[in-house]
This record gives C-alpha cells, sequence and structure tokens, in this order.
C-alpha cells in the first residue's frame, strides 16, 4: 500500500515567493494533519481536517500560511509570502476512521527559505 | 494540562547492549501513549501504541514499552541495540479528552546513537 505522499521533497525558495506543499492522503483515511518540524521548537500541529473540513486551525502561525482540502485525497498548504523563519520540514499526516489515534506520516517536504 | 518529557536527550549504547528512553507524560485523563521513530531525513513511523489494554506493549524492531500508572512513565526498551536502530525517537501522548480528536502531544525527542 502507499503510504503518505508529500511533494515535493525539497523546495529552495526566497523570501516573499509563494509556496505551496501538497499531500495526498492514505486511501479511505478520513483524517488529515499538517505538522511543522524545527530544531527550536520540535513536532507542533499546524491544522487539523476531518472528512476534509478544518476542525482545528489553532496552530497555524499567521495569515501568511493557509490549508486547503478540496477533496479526500489532496491537501494543500501555503506559504504566502515565505519568511526564512518558515524553513523546517513540513509534515502531513492521516489517520483511518477506525484507528483514529493512530497517525501514519509522510516522508516530509524539506523547505528552505533564503 | 497534557504533556509528555523525554528525559535524555542523547543515548548513546553500544550494539548488542540493552536500550531504555525514558518518558513521562502528565494527563489528566487516561491518555493514549506512542513512541514514534524518524530516522534521518525519514518521516516518523510508529512503533507501538497503549490504549489501555496491557500495559506491556509490543512493537516492531523488538521495541517493547511499558505503561506504569503509578509512575506516570511510558519507557520504551529492547534487548539488544542493532546498528539501524540509530534514529530519533518521539514519546507522544493523545490525551482521552482533547476537543474532540485525537490530538498529538510529542516529547523533544531522544536522539539514539549505536555504536559497534
Amino acid at each position: 500500500d502507499a503510504g503518505v505522499i508529500q511533494s515535493p521533497r525539497h523546495e529552495v525558495t526566497e523570501m516573499g515567493q509563494e509556496v505551496t506543499l501538497r499531500c495526498k492522503p492514505i486511501s479511505g483515511h478520513n483524517s488529515l494533519f499538517w505538522y511543522r518540524q524545527t530544531m527550536m521548537r520540535g513536532l507542533e500541529l499546524l491544522i487539523y481536517f476531518n472528512n476534509n473540513v478544518p476542525i482545528d486551525d489553532s496552530g497555524m502561525p499567521e495569515d501568511r500560511f493557509s490549508a486547503k482540502m478540496p477533496n479526500a485525497s489532496f491537501s494543500t498548504l501555503k506559504i504566502q509570502p515565505s519568511e526564512p523563519r518558515d524553513s523546517a520540514v513540513y509534515f502531513c499526516a492521516s489517520s483511518p476512521r477506525d484507528q483514529q489515534e493512530t497517525q501514519y506520516f509522510g516522508p516530509g517536504t524539506r523547505l528552505l527559505v533564503l | 494540562a497534557q504533556s509528555v518529557t523525554q528525559l535524555d536527550s542523547h543515548v548513546s549504547v553500544s550494539e548488542g547492549t540493552p536500550v531504555l528512553l525514558r518518558c513521562n507524560y502528565s494527563s489528566s485523563y487516561s491518555p493514549s501513549l506512542f513512541w514514534y521513530v524518524q530516522h534521518p531525513n525519514k518521516g516518523l513511523q510508529l512503533l507501538l501504541k497503549y490504549t489501555s489494554a496491557a500495559t506491556l506493549v509490543k512493537g516492531i524492531n523488538g521495541f517493547e514499552a511499558e505503561f506504569k500508572k503509578s509512575e506516570t512513565s511510558f519507557h520504551l526498551t529492547k534487548p539488544s541495540a542493532h546498528m539501524s536502530d540509530a534514529a530519533e525517537y518521539f514519546c507522544v501522548v493523545s490525551p482521552l479528552f482533547s476537543g474532540g480528536y485525537n490530538k498529538l502531544i510529542f516529547g523533544a525527542g531522544t536522539r539514539l546513537a549505536v555504536h559497534p
């Protein structure tokens, strides 16, 4: 079975540019999570979707960050405009309806904003 | 508030010797507890989980963890370390009541080094 798929795996961009990160959850999973991992702050939950609806976005840092889930098999996390402090590894995770407490993580997108 | 504390940021062991990664949690209710592993430049992989069944939980790759409510601990162990175990390990708590969904709260991580 394919796991959670994220693209791109690496992204280097300049400050002020728009960045879009993509995630395809495991087929059949109804919950999707976006996390950010940095040395200073560890792993932080950014946003949680259930059945494509954003349930908890309290972890989204500021208005420059937005996330969408137009259907059950695709989600995006957008940063506009990007800043150097956004440099981090961004993970997407999904969980199935019958095992809501277990999350399956993608390989992550390593973002560097210059 | 729910939280998890990993007592060691770095642990170094010799190949073939036991591994002990320590974790203490704080939760108002009976939580679900997990250990995840992250190999370099990889995503997180679930090692094992405790969800109020047996207190000794067996996971993948020979790891196990014991839930001790009296000590609020969930330490991860393995009898014999292998070179491939070198990675970062995260203790995670998911409170029973967390706004209606299973929010994961991550510890800071323990980096395990295994030397020959």
